[in-house]
């Protein structure tokens, strides 16, 4: 079946950049996504790219794809200590459920 | 944008009784809605696919008869822990998605369940 796997922890320094790294298993998925969760809060679309794609930059985001690694990579610039949250990759393949990596709490640190 | 509610944010029963969760899509007609359970500090896994005017699907190891999921209008979609026992208090988040195949789900913002 579908497999998601993210690193659990990062910590970075408020200014800094940080990048959350993701890899998948569904050779078949479509869209990838990334969500951030802030605590007691349900989960909020970050960005997502089209797995024909390698790039997408969004304002701070940005969202680099390896299809042919299976690998996903979300880079926060200038990161602050209001990004401070868990962020879950998640990946859409044959069917419209997603499927979504364990999370990675992401802490910045003033 | 699409908004999602669900409703009670937050619940305590007591064990042995039934909690109904609603999924409503606000401004938006939903033909599919996906239930989601997240333990703490774990990643969301899925229950069940509720299409509107359809039994819903359940993933392997979710019991139908405990989680009974009703998807009875377009915007709104209900699970019901049926005899809840503490393991079942959990984090119970609702999406929807505008129509099958669409690429984004909206995300409702959860139901925390406790059962004592």
């Amino acid at each position: 079946g579908e497999d998601v796997e993210q690193s659990l922890f990062l910590s970075v320094r408020e200014g800094d950049s940080s990048v959350i790294n993701c890899t998948y298993t569904d050779s078949s998925s479509t869209y990838l996504y990334w969500y951030k969760q802030e605590p007691g809060a349900g989960l909020q679309l970050l960005t997502y790219i089209f797995s024909n794609m390698d790039m997408k930059q969004d304002q701070r985001l940005t969202v680099l794809l390896n299809k042919k690694d299976k690998h996903l990579s979300l880079r926060i610039a200038d990161t602050q200590t209001g990004d401070s949250a868990i962020y879950f990759c998640a990946e859409r393949g044959g069917r419209r459920a997603l499927t979504f990596g364990s999370g990675t709490r992401l802490q910045v640190q003033p | 944008g699409a908004v999602v509610s669900q409703h009670p944010s937050r619940v305590i029963c007591k064990s042995g009784t039934s909690v109904k969760i609603e999924c409503r899509s606000l401004d938006f007609q939903a033909t599919t809605m996906f239930w989601y359970r997240q333990f703490p500090k774990q990643s969301l896994m899925l229950m069940a696919t509720s299409n509107e005017g359809s039994k819903a699907t359940y993933e392997q190891g979710v019991e139908k008869d405990k989680f009974l999921i009703n998807h009875a209008s377009l915007t709104l979609s209900t699970l019901t822990v049926t005899s809840a026992h503490p393991e079942d208090s959990s984090f119970y988040i609702c999406s929807a998605s505008r129509r099958e195949d669409a690429y984004e789900q909206y995300f409702g913002p959860g139901t925390r369940l406790t059962v004592t």
